[in-house]
């Protein structure tokens, strides 16, 4: 147990519609990442958050977004979603004041769009 | 930008040693982690090298040199359980983050 929690584990929706995927970073942790994993794709950086603001970004689409909130947790919003969206999608944590800053990554969430 | 090469499937036997290559160019380098994941679960942390050398962590060792642009993830006595992918991930050093850029991945089966 890495200390990430990510809910829910499972998502099915439709296509066009819009989810939110909700992480809690480990204790402690300032830095929340955001990835998604397909079949045919290795793991994908989508988007950094620090303390609450925005720090890195990836190959993140328009029609996705994220936030990080005061108590630290994050959530990915994903909107007017297409058959290819489907995926994995793990959050990761990290303490960015440390020199090796490990990231570890949640249960994950999969999202299925039909 | 960043680009990393790893094998994409190998296969040992159990109680053998395995070494996963991993190749990257990047325009920056700031650290290099190995990762075990198990088909649907979550990457979970095996080695981080910065410096050039080996780092031991029992049955599992990593090779770093920043020269050639190359790591190894080396595998002891190898057991059933090992049977995971292995991802290769390389830190940028730069200022926009410590984002991570995944290898593909090498899928290793290990048979009896």
């Amino acid at each position: 147990d890495s200390g990430v929690t990510q809910t829910p584990k499972h998502l099915i929706t439709a296509t066009g519609q819009r989810v939110t995927l909700r992480c809690s970073p480990r204790s402690g942790d300032l830095s929340v990442y955001w990835y998604q994993q397909s079949l045919d794709q290795g793991l994908q950086f989508l988007i950094q958050y620090y303390n609450g603001e925005e720090r890195a970004k990836g190959n993140i689409l328009e029609r996705f977004s994220a936030q990080q909130f005061p108590d630290l947790h994050s959530e990915l919003n994903l909107s007017s979603l297409e058959l290819g969206d489907s995926a994995l999608y793990f959050c990761a944590s990290s303490d960015t004041r440390s020199s090796v800053d490990t990231q570890y990554f949640g249960p994950g969430t999969r999202l299925t769009v039909l | 930008g960043q680009n990393i090469d790893q094998p994409t499937e190998m296969t040992a036997t159990e109680g053998a040693i395995v070494q996963i290559n991993c190749t990257y160019q990047t325009s920056g380098f700031n650290g290099l982690f190995w990762y075990q994941q198990h088909a649907g679960e979550a990457p979970t942390f095996l080695s981080y090298n910065v410096l050039d050398g080996l780092e031991e962590k029992g049955r599992f060792s990593s090779f770093l040199s920043r020269s050639k642009g190359y790591s190894y993830l080396l595998l002891k006595e190898l057991q059933m359980k090992d049977s995971a992918s292995y991802l290769c991930a390389v830190r940028a050093d730069n200022n926009a983050g410590n984002m991570l850029t995944f290898g593909g991945g090498t899928r290793l089966m290990v048979k009896p």
